[in-house]
């Protein structure tokens, strides 16, 4: 069974620019969920999408956006990029539903912004 | 959740030692735990999970244990060899909530 897939794998950017992050999760899985990691603050968490709708969301800035479509992909997209946004940002997908099952990530897309 | 802290805590431990390693949760009402192993260029990978109706849960060479006492995590990792060099993160949620990771350690098997 294939993992969880995001491309691109690293992205260049400038500030003010925006970008879109994929995410492809484990066949099956309903719930995607997204989060920045950095060196100074660890894993944080973005937010979690279920059957398209977003289910629970972090403490980040409406810059911050995502979607996920029917066929359970999901997309993130950060708008007027800052430097501080350079990061790893990671995908991960779960079966889903109400009770607790263990998230499987992707390798990341590492995002600089110059 | 987890406090964030600046710097990762390390543990060196010789090749063919046991490695234990350590994780403080501050909600009372958490009830799901997973450990992670990150390598470098990688995304976290799913070591072992344990519900908080268990105290302990045995896996291929890792054993975790769950304190809900006094709100701790451990891994324990046996015969450690220099594949298990990596950074590993505790992470706990409640009633299928976000996640809220730890800072991680970072851990060197020594040949």
């Amino acid at each position: 069974k294939a993992g969880v897939t995001q491309t691109p794998r690293y992205l260049i950017k400038t500030r003010g620019q925006q970008v879109t992050l994929s995410c492809s999760p484990i066949s099956g899985h309903r719930s995607v969920s997204w989060y920045q990691q950095t060196p100074g603050q660890g894993l944080q968490f973005l937010f979690e999408y279920f059957s398209e709708t977003q289910r629970n969301k972090g403490n980040f800035p409406g810059r911050f956006s995502g979607r996920q479509f029917s066929n359970s992909r999901s997309e993130m997209n950060v708008s007027t990029l800052e430097l501080g946004d350079s990061a790893l940002y990671l995908c991960a997908s779960s079966l889903g539903g109400m009770s607790n099952q263990p998230q499987h990530f992707g390798d990341g897309t590492r995002l600089s912004i110059l | 959740g987890e406090s964030v802290g600046l710097h990762l805590p390390t543990l060196s431990v010789q090749e063919g030692d046991n490695s234990i390693i350590n994780c403080a949760y501050s909600n009372s009402a958490s009830d799901y735990f997973i450990w992670y192993k990150q390598e470098s260029g990688k995304g976290p990978q799913f070591i072992i999970d344990i519900r908080s109706n268990m105290d302990k849960r045995q896996g291929q060479r890792v054993t975790v244990l769950l304190n809900k006492t006094v709100k701790h995590l451990s891994l324990q990792i046996a015969a450690t060899q220099p594949g298990d060099s990596a950074v590993y993160f505790c992470a706990e949620t409640t009633a299928g909530n976000q996640f809220y990771f730890g800072t991680g350690t970072s851990l060197t098997v020594i040949p």
